[in-house]
């Protein structure tokens, strides 16, 4: 089983739309939690935090269920340019190691 | 400011052949990584180091790949001898401490084919 999971996708929207990714987590003593975005042939960039009370960033909200072990974005009214992969991230109980899921792959169309 | 820098940003060469691959990280962040995505497997880290000292090796694949950190501005991956399964995009990233919740900034990646 894979440390983290998530559904490749691709999610095919139109603009305007409301879309949600899902993440899970194997290890329970995973600590830190995020949202990376990664563009086509472009490296990873942080998209934001997961806090366990849950966070919103404008149009993305972020939440964590820690007893479910089970992460979510949600990106209200998508635009165009929220076309990218998706990616979920854990760190190890211990250390700075961030595990990496597969991605989602979003695409928005006009 | 500059971010992560890499190079070179592509690499092409053949089977046997020594790769290096070389990275900056941003001035002041004391914690490098090195990853490698691939389709197939996705981002794995391969190594990271703290104070330029390594903490984790346990995701370099076999003994063709080596890392260092002689100094806190700059660290090389080299693979001797390459094979075609070595091909991927290696990034860089840097962190100001290592921290769980710090941030790593990835540099653009090179883009390594073996023939």
């Amino acid at each position: 089983r894979k440390e983290v999971e998530q559904d490749p996708g691709p999610f095919n929207v139109p603009e305007g739309a409301t879309v949600a990714f899902n993440c899970t987590y194997s290890n329970s003593a995973s600590q830190s939690f995020f949202w990376y975005r990664q563009d086509c042939r472009k490296e990873p960039k942080l998209l934001m935090s997961v806090y366990s009370s849950g966070n919103e960033d404008g149009r993305f909200t972020a939440q964590l269920n820690r007893a479910s072990q089970y992460i979510s974005l949600l990106i209200r009214d998508s635009k165009l340019s929220d076309s990218a992969t998706y990616l979920c991230v854990v760190t190890g109980p211990n250390t700075g190691k961030l595990i990496f899921g597969q991605g989602t792959t979003l695409q928005v169309k006009p | 400011d500059a971010g992560v820098i890499q190079s070179p940003r592509h690499e092409v060469t053949e089977m046997g052949q020594e790769v290096t691959l070389r990275c900056k990280p941003i001035s002041g962040h004391n914690s490098l990584f090195w990853y490698r995505q691939t389709m197939m497997r996705g981002l794995e880290l391969l190594i990271y180091f703290n104070n330029n000292v390594p903490i984790d090796d346990s995701g370099m694949p076999e003994d063709r790949f080596s890392a260092k950190m002689p100094n806190a501005s700059f660290s090389t991956l080299k693979i001797q001898p390459s094979e075609p399964r070595d091909s991927a995009v290696y990034f860089c990233a840097s962190s100001l401490s290592g921290a769980r919740s710090d941030t790593q900034y990835f540099g653009p990646g090179t883009r390594l084919t073996v023939l």
